[in-house]
């Protein structure tokens, strides 16, 4: 089974919908990371969490929200979606006690998210 | 000036060469570079770590990191139809504290 997993992995719906996308993780991670993926822009950074009481905006969280409900779960809602909110989004862990001086992320499969 | 830069590419080399993947960054604190791969529609896959100055090989790819210069890059030899992807460099530390700054790709083709 993947380490990291994302429901749904594709998604159409309309503008003003209120959408949830979930990410779970068994890699024993403390931090959780959401992403979106827009061409030629690259990977940019909603929110992130360090532990279950930590929540932090990204670059771009407007129109945005999360939820932490465990260490292993970081939710991601757009509470009224409009169409430029669809991309490609991910979700990433990584590990504070990592051997690196500041550890690797690993990615989840990808949420598609298409609103029109 | 955006904070990582790469060449967008597409970089095409032929199979059996070596390609060479650069990237630059503007926070001269900037502590820990990566290098992932993404192959079209997937989920990026972590390939390199590199902390400190020189270069650091694993199979056939090396970091090369040089802080004084702000710049980091990525060799693939031996090249093979199956590196066909986008290559993203990702910088932390620093100004950008605990978060990774992702450069925004460079497409690399390997022609059999």
């Amino acid at each position: 089974d993947a380490d990291v997993t994302q429901t749904p992995r594709n998604r159409i719906t309309k503008t003003g919908k209120r959408i949830m996308l979930e990410c779970s993780q068994t890699k024993g991670h403390d931090r959780m990371y959401w992403y979106r993926q827009d061409p030629g822009l690259g990977l940019r950074l909603i929110y992130y969490s360090f532990d279950v009481k930590d929540i932090n905006k990204g670059e771009i969280s407007d129109g945005y929200s999360v939820s932490r409900q465990a260490q292993a779960k970081f939710s991601l809602s757009l509470e009224s979606a409009i169409p430029n909110q669809t991309a490609l989004y991910f979700c990433a862990t990584s590990d504070s006690e990592g051997q690196g001086p500041l550890d690797e992320q690993y990615f989840g499969p990808g949420t598609r998210l298409t609103v029109t | 000036q955006k904070e990582v830069e790469q060449n967008s590419g597409p970089l095409s080399v032929p199979e059996g060469a070596i390609a060479s993947l650069n990237c630059t960054y503007s926070d001269r604190g900037s502590q820990s570079f990566f290098w992932y791969r993404q192959y079209s529609g997937k989920s990026p896959e972590l390939i390199m770590s590199i902390y400190s100055n020189g270069d650091k090989e694993d199979g056939r790819f090396t970091a090369q990191l040089n802080k004084a210069s702000q710049y980091v890059s990525l060799l693939i030899r031996d090249s093979q139809p199956s590196d066909s992807a986008t290559y993203l460099c990702a910088v932390t530390g620093g100004n950008y504290g605990q978060n990774f700054v992702f450069g925004p790709g460079t497409r690399l083709s390997v022609l059999p």
